[in-house]
């Protein structure tokens, strides 16, 4: 079956970086992009961006412009988000979900990391 | 920054109709989508392109769309359907950026 599966909780301290995976399996890879949408404690979904498997085309959210970026490797069927410059607002579970576009509908959803990012 | 806008909350009693509704200014040309969210679990597919539901979700689900308005439907709900409830769509004037509407608590009891 189609499935996303992410990597563990991650603890970052303030100004580093973290590097969450999500490996795809039971479809085409390429034919699909990977989303990235993340959640604060008690919060709601914050769309972050996609990335294009086929040609790692991406679109990505305002206000992570220069702190985000989205990679993928096609050879093992793995999304990565890597996000820099760390604070505590970025505390939140992290999930990807795939799209062929950001148009089209999200579905399946990997079942999410948590980042904690705190001195 | 295009923003979608939800009510916070939705009480309803058990096989009673319950409507959410999501206002964008871009929901004239842009779907709307919907995802359902049980605590503690991942966002879950229930309506996309407006009105089309995917399979395996229940009758009950239904989707509209008219002007700047959608809404998500639940006609006879039940106890298992309280959860967040959130739209998504895009805005075709900031290169298709995707955006959340602050999502809907739906209480059944």
């Amino acid at each position: 079956q189609v499935q996303l599966v992410q990597s563990g909780a991650e603890v970052r301290k303030p100004g580093s970086s973290v590097k969450v995976s999500c490996k795809a399996s039971g479809y085409t890879f390429i034919h699909y992009g990977i989303n990235w949408v993340r959640q604060a404690p008690g919060q709601g979904l914050e769309w972050m961006g996609w990335i294009s498997a086929y040609d790692s085309n991406t679109k990505y959210a305002e206000n992570l412009q220069g702190r985000v970026s989205m990679t993928t490797d096609t050879s093992t069927n793995t999304a990565y988000l890597d996000l820099r410059s760390l604070r505590s607002d970025d505390t939140a579970v992290y999930y990807c979900a795939r799209s062929t576009t950001p148009l089209n509908w999200f579905d399946p959803w990997g079942q999410g990391t948590l980042v904690t990012v705190s001195s | 920054s295009y923003e979608l806008t939800q009510p916070p909350s939705v009480s309803v009693s058990p096989g009673q109709t319950a409507r959410i509704t999501c206002s964008g200014d871009a929901l004239p040309k842009e779907y709307a989508f919907w995802y359902q969210q049980k605590a503690g679990q991942a966002p879950v597919l229930v309506v996309y392109e407006d009105r089309k539901r995917p399979p395996g979700i229940p009758e009950r689900f239904s989707g509209s769309s008219s002007g700047t308005m959608a809404t998500l439907t639940i006609s006879g709900a039940q106890v298992d359907d309280e959860a967040d409830y959130y739209c998504y769509s895009t805005d075709s004037s900031d290169n298709y950026r995707g955006v959340f509407g602050p999502g809907t608590k739906v209480t059944v009891l």
